[in-house]
């Protein structure tokens, strides 16, 4: 079965840092473009982050410099570490397949909280 | 990376059928075909509905249909049912490897 699992989230204090992970079942993170995408409380989806089979990376510029994306190949298993971390990055940050360019498989998300 | 515009709600009765607009520019929406379209139940992750403007993955019903002129995309849910209430967002390529969505638009079936 095709499954994405995040974890890692957290209450965290402004300014701290946090590592999410999503481990992938069914099929491999290499082989495939995979996302981060965030939903800040009773808003809508942002895109956060993308990481190509290449590994070439990207990022949006509300999170530009402060986080990263990246995949464990041995663990099949995608990263998303947030540094420096603001009140407005407080959001379930959802980990995503993207095939065809759409996102087909999602995980079930993991709450980060930023607050003091 | 603006988000695209989506009206804040739609409503329609059972049977009918409802079309959610979605509107970008000519960086986004108008100069690709990947416009895709994602439904939203309360506390639920988002299940993929329409692909590359037009395309349904499978197990998605047909009543769910895309499509896409210039700068906006729509989407159109026919024979509406109470288990279609749910958010509906948009999402386009945006070139430069980034990717942006809509506000997202609340469907209530009344």
């Amino acid at each position: 079965e095709v499954q994405l699992v995040e974890s890692g989230g957290g209450l965290i204090q402004p300014g701290g840092s946090l590592r999410l992970s999503c481990a992938a079942s069914g099929f491999t993170v290499s082989g495939s473009y995979m996302s981060w995408v965030r939903q800040a409380p009773g808003k809508g989806l942002e895109w956060v982050s993308v990481i190509y089979m290449g590994g070439s990376t990207d990022h949006a510029d509300s999170v530009k410099g402060r986080f990263t994306i990246s995949r464990d190949n041995s663990k099949n298993t995608l990263y998303l570490q947030m540094n420096s971390l603001r009140v407005e990055d407080t959001a379930v940050y959802y980990c995503a397949r993207i095939l065809a360019w759409g996102m087909d498989v999602w995980g079930q998300g993991t709450t980060v909280s930023v607050s003091s | 990376q603006s988000a695209l515009t989506q009206p804040a709600s739609v409503s329609g009765s059972p049977g009918q059928s409802i079309t959610i607009s979605c509107t970008g520019t000519s960086s986004d929406v108008g100069s690709y075909n990947l416009v895709s379209w994602y439904q939203q139940h309360p506390g639920k992750a988002p299940k993929l509905m329409i692909y590359e403007v037009t395309k349904r993955p499978s197990g998605v019903s047909d009543r769910f249909s895309g499509s896409k002129s210039d700068n906006t995309a729509s989407l159109t849910i026919s024979g509406l049912q109470a288990e279609d209430e749910a958010d509906y967002y948009c999402c386009s390529y945006a070139g430069t490897r980034t990717w942006v969505f809509g506000g997202g638009t609340k469907l209530v079936v009344l």
